[in-house]
């Protein structure tokens, strides 16, 4: 089975832009968890999708959004851009099984740098 | 609260020694405790976990031991190799994944 896949791997961008990213999950995971990986604050939660609807979120501020497609796949987004959203972004899909954090498979992630 | 915190910050070994990574949480509503496993360019991956309910779970090198009166976890990594330096985190959950802050682990051949 393939992995997650995280679309682009590298993306650089400058403050006030708005970014893009996919994960596409592995065959059959039905949720999908975002996370923003940083030095400073590591890792953290940015929002859970299952079956097409957020399920949970972190605490990050509205410019962050996601979204995710009927066939699992999911887009998040974010606004206005900021020199801290530099940050390695990590998707990470689990079975249907309860669909809950335990057994979740990450990314290689997508690196965004905001100039 | 929901914070997770991991010790030590780096951590440097001989091959063949004994890594011991220690973490606390604080909110007794977790109930999966995983430790993830991170190289270089990668993302996250699944190591080992427990539920509360056990003590102790092992799996090849790698072992968690748990204490649910002190509210404190860690991984023993037996035999340590260089192939195992690495970033290792745990985790804590309820509903989503806490995680601490991280050791590096440096395994000197």
């Amino acid at each position: 089975k393939a992995g997650v896949t995280q679309t682009p791997r590298y993306l650089i961008k400058t403050r006030g832009q708005q970014v893009t990213l996919s994960c596409s999950p592995i065959s059959g995971h039905r949720s999908v968890s975002w996370y923003q990986q940083t030095p400073g604050q590591g890792l953290q939660f940015l929002f859970e999708y299952f079956s097409e609807t957020q399920r949970n979120k972190g605490n990050f501020p509205g410019r962050f959004s996601g979204r995710q497609f009927s066939n699992s796949r999911s887009e998040m987004n974010v606004s206005t851009l900021e020199l801290g959203d530099s940050a390695l972004y990590l998707c990470a899909s689990s079975p249907p099984t309860g669909g809950g954090p335990d057994t979740q498979y990450f990314g290689p992630g997508t690196r965004l740098t905001v100039l | 609260q929901q914070q997770v915190k991991q010790s030590p910050q780096s951590l440097i070994v001989q091959k063949g020694g004994i890594s011991i990574i220690n973490c606390a949480y604080e909110n007794t509503a977790f109930d999966y405790f995983p430790w993830y496993q991170q190289f270089p360019g990668k993302g996250p991956a699944l190591l080992i976990a427990i539920r509360p309910d056990v003590s102790e779970k092992k799996e090849g090198r790698f072992t968690i031991s748990f204490n649910k009166s002190a509210k404190q976890f860690s991984l023993h990594i037996m035999d340590s190799q260089p192939g195992d330096s690495a970033t290792y985190f745990c985790a804590a959950a309820q509903r989503q994944l806490t995680f601490g802050s991280g050791t590096q682990l440096t395994v000197l051949p």
